[in-house]
């Protein structure tokens, strides 16, 4: 059974650094890995996706690496700011399905990240 | 672009009654997923369906239903509702494939059961 876990639960930085959030999962045939952002009381926002093919993918100050063999993927944040706190998931997708089907993704716990003006 | 739209935002329940939540997904989008989000338990997943056809489930009793309609709405249905059913329910959807592109969600329908 794929489990992903997320640490730690939640991280305080000061604006303007830069951070790194981590997570792992414990079965490394992975099809993808999503990281989304979910702010309080509202639905989940996809940040990135990264395909088993490939190491990372950016998108603007965020990128996110993937290491299938070690079971671990990060997402760092550049330059943070205010508006980058929230909490972030990573959800993983173990096949793509034998009849093209939309496999489940299976989430993290999340990070919750909040930023200190 | 309209985004995933979930109705009502909030509903409360007692035990014993049951509840339909709706769901509209992103226009051309045909698969909708839904998934169930606790404090303990976080994110699980419940159902896909494509095409108006279930094609994945979890591990959820089968209090819990759902359908999909011909214009890809979709509904989820929960009978004889329980105090432990009291969630954020969320709903995504996606062009076809969740490997091919990222899945979209709505805002969620909060549910109390009392």
């Amino acid at each position: 059974k794929q489990e992903v876990t997320q640490i730690p639960a939640a991280l305080s930085v000061p604006e303007g650094e830069n951070l790194v959030l981590n997570c792992s999962f414990t079965d490394s045939a992975i099809y993808n890995l999503q990281w989304f952002r979910q702010d309080p009381g509202k639905g989940l926002t996809s940040l990135l996706l990264i395909q088993s093919s490939q190491r990372e993918q950016t998108s603007g100050r965020l990128n996110a690496s993937l290491d299938k063999s070690s079971g671990r993927s990060t997402l760092y944040i550049a330059a943070s700011q205010p508006g980058d706190s929230a909490t972030y998931l990573c959800a993983v997708q173990l096949s793509r399905g034998s009849n093209f089907g939309n496999e489940k993704l299976t989430f993290g716990t999340g990070t919750r990240l909040t930023i200190i003006p | 672009k309209a985004g995933v739209t979930q109705t009502p935002r909030y509903l409360i329940k007692t035990r014993g009654q049951q509840v339909t939540l709706s769901c509209s997904p992103i226009s051309g989008h045909r698969s909708v997923s839904w998934y169930q989000q606790t404090p303990g338990q976080g994110l699980q997943f419940l159902f896909e369906y494509f095409s108006e056809t279930q094609r994945n489930k979890g591990n959820f009793p089968g209090r819990f239903s759902g359908r999909q309609f011909s214009n890809s709405r979709s509904e989820m249905n929960v009978s004889t509702l329980e105090l432990g059913d009291s969630a954020l329910y969320l709903c995504a959807s996606s062009l076809a494939f969740v490997a091919d592109s990222p899945l979209h969600f709505g805002n969620g329908t909060r549910l109390t059961v009392t």
